[in-house]
């Protein structure tokens, strides 16, 4: 079966424009989380989508946003890019259940210039 | 904000050593994770624990869910190069999303 897969691998972006990255969940999985992972941390929660309603937020501006598609895929959106949103950005599939583990998947390494 | 904390921080050890950590919560955990990540690469699950006390094992990894219900520990048994990573400690702290602990940097002298 195939795991949790993002895309793109790495991004590259100048200040002030806009980024979509992309996740799709371990088949049969409903749930899909985003996280930002700055080096030399551990991730920090963003959004978590479960069947296509949001259902937490972390503490993240107004710029970041994200929605799920009927398929489960999800998109993570961030506007006005600045250069502290460099990170490695996660995305972690689940059944939806709340005590269900999070599998994730490899990442989304953006650079913001 | 709810923090996990890990220790040490990083550690050196030598091929076929014992290395344990730990991870310390200011709330109580219903459930502790334990993930390793590599460089540039997402977090891979390790061990999940659901209950306190309960002790679990992984191959060469070991993990316990503290009484406390507040920290919980991993031991790696005869460490070789591969160990070497980050390893965090999560939680869900009783809402759907994960809190990560700091981490343990890992490296292994062959």
């Amino acid at each position: 079966d195939a795991g949790v897969t993002q895309s793109p691998t790495h991004l590259i972006k100048t200040r002030g424009q806009h980024v979509t990255l992309r996740c799709s969940p371990i088949s049969g999985h409903k749930s899909v989380s985003w996280y930002q992972q700055v080096l030399g941390q551990g991730p920090q929660f963003i959004f978590q989508y479960y069947e296509k309603e949001e259902r937490g937020r972390g503490n993240f501006p107004d710029r970041f946003s994200a929605r799920q598609f009927p398929n489960y895929s999800s998109e993570l959106n961030v506007n006005a890019l600045l250069l502290g949103d460099s990170a490695l950005y996660l995305c972690a599939s689940s059944t939806g259940q709340l005590t269900d583990t999070q599998y994730f998947g490899p990442g989304t390494r953006l650079t913001v210039l | 904000g709810q923090q996990l904390n890990q220790s040490p921080q990083s550690m050196f050890i030598q091929e076929g050593e014992d290395v344990s950590m730990n991870c310390t919560s200011s709330s109580i955990f219903n459930t502790w994770l334990w993930y390793k990540q590599d460089p540039g690469e997402g977090p891979v699950l390790l061990i999940a624990l659901y209950k306190a006390g309960e002790l679990t094992s992984n191959g060469r990894l070991t993990a316990q869910f503290g009484i406390t219900r507040k920290d919980s520990f991993l031991n790696i048994s005869a460490s070789i190069p591969s160990d070497v990573g980050i390893y965090f400690c999560a939680g869900p702290p009783g809402t759907y999303k994960y809190i990560f602990g700091t981490g343990t940097r890992l490296k292994v002298l062959a």
